[in-house]
This record gives C-alpha cells, sequence and structure tokens, in this order.
C-alpha cells in the first residue's frame, strides 16, 4: 500500500517568488492536512481538507493556501515567499471519521522548502 | 494553544524506562502521539479519545487524563529503535473536524 508521496523533496527559490507542494494521500484517505515543521517552532497545523473543503486553518497569513481536487490529493501554494518561509512542510492523510475514530495521521516526507 | 510537553530531552540506557508528559491548558477531546526519527516524517503512535481507555503495544503505552488535559507516554524497557523525538497532538474537538496542535517534542536518547 503507497503511502503519503509528495513533490518534490528539495526546493530552493527566491524571496518574492512563489511555490506550490503537491501531496498525493494514501489512497481511501479524504483527509489531508498540512503542516510546517522548523526548529524553532516545530509542527504548525496550516490547514486541512475533506472531499475538497478546507475544514480548519492555522494562524498562518494569506499567503499560504491550499486545495483539494476530487481524486483527494492536495496542493498548498505560498505566494510572496519570505526568509521565514524556509522549512520542512509535511502533509498527512487520515480516514479519520466517526466510524474510524482510533486511526491517526500519516505523514508524508516532506518538502523541505529553502527561501534565499 | 500549544500543549506542553516534558521533559523536552532525556538520554536513558537500553533497557531503561521512560515517560513523557503532555498537558493542555485547555479541555481535551483527544490526544495523538507520534514518534519522528530524525530526518523522516512522524509516524503514528496511537490515540487516547475523552472516554476511552489506556492505549498500549508491545512496550509503549499512553493514558488520558481528562479532569487535568494531561497525557503521558510510557515506555518500559526501552530499545536502540525508541530514539527520536516524540511529540503529542491535541484536538479540542471531536473527530472529522479536528486541528491538531502540536506540543514541541520531547527527544530521547537511547544508548546501549
Amino acid at each position: 500500500k503507497a503511502g503519503v508521496t509528495q513533490t518534490p523533496r528539495y526546493l530552493i527559490k527566491t524571496r518574492g517568488q512563489q511555490v506550490t507542494l503537491s501531496c498525493s494521500p494514501i489512497s481511501g484517505h479524504r483527509s489531508v492536512s498540512w503542516y510546517q515543521q522548523t526548529p524553532g517552532q516545530g509542527l504548525q497545523f496550516l490547514f486541512e481538507y475533506f472531499s475538497e473543503t478546507q475544514r480548519n486553518k492555522g494562524n498562518f497569513p494569506g499567503r499560504f493556501s491550499g486545495r483539494q481536487f476530487s481524486n483527494s490529493r492536495s496542493e498548498m501554494n505560498v505566494s510572496t515567499l519570505e526568509l521565514g518561509d524556509s522549512a520542512l512542510y509535511l502533509c498527512a492523510s487520515s480516514p479519520r471519521d466517526s466510524r474510524r475514530a482510533n486511526y491517526g495521521y500519516t505523514f508524508g516526507s516532506g518538502t523541505r522548502l529553502t527561501v534565499v | 494553544q500549544q500543549p506542553v510537553q516534558s521533559p523536552q530531552a532525556v538520554i536513558l540506557r537500553e533497557g531503561e524506562d521512560a515517560v513523557i508528559n503532555c498537558s493542555s491548558s485547555k479541555a481535551l477531546y483527544s490526544v495523538h502521539w507520534y514518534r519522528q526519527k530524525h530526518g523522516e516524517a512522524p509516524v503514528f503512535l496511537m490515540i487516547l479519545l475523552k472516554g476511552g481507555e489506556q492505549k498500549g503495544h508491545d512496550k509503549i503505552s499512553a493514558s488520558f487524563n481528562e479532569k487535568k488535559q494531561q497525557s503521558s507516554l510510557y515506555l518500559t524497557a526501552s530499545q536502540l529503535s525508541y530514539s527520536g523525538t516524540y511529540f503529542c497532538g491535541t484536538a479540542l474537538i471531536n473527530f472529522g473536524n479536528e486541528k491538531l496542535t502540536f506540543g514541541t517534542g520531547t527527544r530521547l536518547t537511547i544508548i546501549p
């Protein structure tokens, strides 16, 4: 069974540019969440999508956006990149719903974004 | 509100036991536990639900004190493979519409 796939694995961008990251969840998982991980702030929740709808959003500026497609694949976009956006961006998928309360999230390996 | 984990770091010899705590200032519905090894993705260990039972598999177990809004992860007879950073993730509402807030992590190092 394939895991959560994130592409690309590494990315170097210049300040002011924009970037799009991709996440393919495990087949059958409709919930996809995005997290930013940095040494100083740890794992910070960005947003969660379920059946193409954003259900939850973290405390990040509007430059961070995302979407989910009908096949549950998700993309995250960051516009006008800043140096502080350098981080590991992790995607996680889950089958959690009212009948699957004991399931957790499966994380992808992440995309390492470096802004120079 | 980010949950507080303690200790921040711990070094143990193989075979020793460890307890990692996770505290929240808000009423919790569930607590997740994950382990992340260096350079790898976090891996789900277990989830504890409000009103649920203490969980465990192999030599790793966890409890959830709803009155204190605290969860503890217990690692007994630690093995080298237990090394990594442990994160608790807390949710304030029930499944289906939750937003996980993670603690800052506890770095566990097991030495031979």
